[in-house]
């Protein structure tokens, strides 16, 4: 079936450091979606986006879709101890299916203070 | 506006028993959706509903049933339990498809 990668799976931090992590696909996604999840908590929309080649930013988080529509990139700036938690990104495959959405595995962000 | 809500919290089953997991949503959405999430992992998907009266499986069905009477609500049935579907179960509600709001999550241990 459809599978997305995320990369790194983890990461371990300096508070103040950048952080940058993306998400590839074998296929063709119409929307990138970044979600983060807490310890305990449900996954969050960040970010959403809708076409190739929009950067969109929520904050310090700023968010790509790549221009092949398969790939979208992540990038948080200034990272806080808050930023703790497991990066998703998702999207539904193909070109007109919203009904299913599938989910990354995850990228896990340790901010050391 | 409590968004998207699930009942219970916690829950421990023992080996073939029943239950269901209650999800509301007071977003008037027209799709909702049932994952689940191993330790470690992503989210797999269960079911999904694109309205009232209409439900359609997803990536990890069996063992589990879904019904749509209502917009609001989308409850989960587990029946004959196993241990395989120890699990933190997610509701999610979307207006559209895409971008969802997840609930706050059932964690079930079966034994």
């Amino acid at each position: 079936g459809q599978q997305l990668n995320q990369s790194p799976q983890s990461m371990f931090i300096q508070e103040g450091e950048d952080v940058s992590m993306n998400c590839t696909s074998s296929s063709i996604f119409n929307t990138w979606l970044w979600y983060k999840q807490e310890p305990g908590e449900g996954p969050v929309l960040l970010i959403a986006l809708y076409k190739a080649g929009e950067l969109t930013s929520n904050g310090r988080l700023t968010a790509q879709f790549g221009i092949t529509r398969k790939d979208s990139f992540l990038n948080i700036s200034a990272s806080i101890p808050s930023d703790v938690g497991i990066y998703f990104c998702a999207g539904p495959p193909g070109e007109t299916s919203y009904d299913k959405v599938i989910f990354g595995p995850g990228t896990s962000l340790s901010v050391i203070p | 506006n409590a968004g998207v809500t699930q009942t219970p919290k916690f829950r421990i089953l023992k080996i073939g028993q029943s239950m269901t997991l209650q999800c509301t949503q007071d977003m008037n959405h027209n799709y909702m959706y049932w994952y689940r999430q191993d330790p470690g992992m992503g989210l797999k998907l269960i079911y999904y509903s694109v309205g009232a009266g209409i439900t359609d499986k997803g990536e990890v069905p069996n063992g589990y049933n879904v019904s749509r009477s209502t917009t609001e609500d989308f409850p989960l049935r587990l029946e004959l339990a196993a241990p395989s579907q120890t699990s933190v179960y997610f509701c999610a509600s979307s207006p559209q498809g895409a971008e969802q709001y997840f609930g706050p999550g059932t964690r079930l241990t079966v034994t």
